[in-house]
């Protein structure tokens, strides 16, 4: 089945810092959709993606949508304590369409 | 209803014994999903309905596991004679257009 590759695994970083995650896919994608998942709650939607090449920003997020459709990034400017989380890259494409996949998500921690 | 809604929120249950979970989607939403969350781990799919249409069962893990839904809307995830492998996070989530979903807070089981 289709396959996304989430990267980093995890990020400790200081507050106020910029942060970057990415997810690359095997296949082609049609959407991409950027999650958080905060500790004991379900993931919410951050920011989706429809075109390629597309750029969208959300507050100090922003996600492109990559011009080959197999790759996606999020940003995160000035980095505060309350991004702590999982974020998860998800993507419908191909003969998965319906259903989403997710890739394995990024842990991100921030010191204050 | 305005979200949802996954009951039971917690599940403690004894090896062997068979349990249900319940996801009641956004009022008018057409598509259902279940997915699976194992401590520390993506998303795993397991099983999606769209309309009246057959559901996709392609990510159930054995045959323990079904899920129907009634009426095109309230959800219920059976899993039979449960294992302690089963342990994890049984996420729901809803989509009207068959793009970002919307997940409930899901059902963390575990299996004593």
């Amino acid at each position: 089945g289709q396959q996304l590759n989430q990267s980093p695994q995890s990020m400790f970083i200081q507050e106020g810092e910029d942060v970057s995650m990415n997810c690359t896919s095997s296949s082609i994608f049609n959407t991409w959709l950027w999650y958080k998942q905060d500790p004991g709650e379900g993931p919410v939607l951050l920011i989706a993606l429809y075109k390629a090449g597309e750029l969208t920003s959300n507050g100090r997020l922003t996600a492109q949508f990559g011009i080959t459709r197999k790759d996606s990034f999020l940003n995160i400017s000035a980095s505060i304590p309350s991004d702590v989380g999982i974020y998860f890259c998800a993507g419908f494409g191909g003969t998965s369409y319906g259903k989403l996949t997710f890739g394995q998500g990024t842990i991100l921690t921030v010191h204050p | 209803g305005a979200g949802v809604s996954q009951s039971p929120s917690n599940k403690v249950t004894e090896k062997g014994k068979d349990v249900e979970l319940r996801c009641d989607p956004i009022s008018g939403h057409t598509a259902l999903y279940w997915y699976r969350q194992s401590l520390g781990q993506g998303l795993e799919f397991l099983i999606y309905f769209q309309g009246n249409s057959a559901p996709d069962k392609s990510g159930l893990p054995s045959d323990r596991f079904s899920a129907e839904r009634t009426g095109g809307s309230v959800s219920t995830l059976t899993i039979q004679r449960t294992q302690q492998e089963d342990s994890a996070v049984y996420l729901c989530a809803s989509s009207g257009q068959g793009r970002g979903y919307t997940f409930g807070s899901g059902t963390r089981l575990t299996v004593v």
